[in-house]
């Protein structure tokens, strides 16, 4: 069974740079598989920033960055703010009509 | 203004069934994918299904963890989408969220519906 794997949390500094890869137990994630990003905070439902590989959803910052590094996918948060303290999921098509999310990484800004 | 509205959601007994319906409105019911998405208490977000679009027949994919006990269903005159749940388990009980999705990945979120399943 495929798992799409996550760190499950991440520390930065404000003002600082963070890299969250979303990766596959067996194999590479490519632009085929359609790597996109969501933020949730506590109480709230999921809102997108990335989809498509590196596509921003309207309305969000470009300090939000999605990208394919080596075998993964990755999103970047550059000048790390208070507020970026959130869930990150990350979600491949895995075809033949299925989707499937990562654990998520939880981001602390301190 | 694009709004997905879920209801139904509530408490059943383990084994029992379940329709959750999920409201659409603010863009063309037919031409969008519209899936459901879970989320256990605490834990992480778990794709559970989709209806494809009209121009692909309304084909339906299922997640494996709901296949064979869930079914999505439109009714594309009431712009809405249904999950019939059957057979249900504790480990079903989660928000249960309808979404937009798009443009490969581009998601819209509803605000999600309760289901507890516990006796």
């Amino acid at each position: 069974q495929t798992v799409v794997t996550q760190e499950p949390s991440f520390s930065v500094s404000p003002g600082g740079t963070v890299t969250l890869t979303c990766g596959l137990n067996s194999g590479s994630v490519s632009t085929t598989y359609y790597p996109s990003w969501y933020r949730q905070t506590p109480g709230q439902a999921p809102s997108t920033l990335i989809y498509n590989t590196e596509t921003r959803s309207s309305g969000v910052p470009d300090r939000f960055s999605g990208s394919i590094l080596g075998n993964k996918a990755a999103l970047t948060i550059a000048g790390a703010q208070a507020d970026d303290e959130s869930d990150y999921y990350c979600m491949v098509y895995m075809g033949n009509g299925l989707w499937v999310f990562g654990g998520g990484t939880k981001v602390t800004v301190l | 203004e694009v709004q997905l509205v879920e209801s139904g959601g509530g408490l059943v007994q383990p084994g029992g069934s379940l329709r959750l319906s999920c409201a659409a409105s603010g863009f063309i019911f037919s031409d969008y994918f519209i899936e459901w998405v879970r989320q256990a208490p605490g834990k992480g977000l778990e794709w559970v299904g989709r209806s494809r679009t009209k121009d692909a027949s309304y084909i339906t994919d299922y997640a494996a963890s709901v296949r064979g006990r869930y079914t999505i269903s439109r009714d594309y005159l009431q712009n809405s989408l249904y999950l019939q749940m059957n057979s249900l388990k504790t480990e079903d009980t989660a928000v249960y969220y309808c979404v937009r999705e798009s443009e490969g990945g581009k998601r819209f979120w509803g605000q999600g519906s309760l289901v507890t399943v516990s006796s």
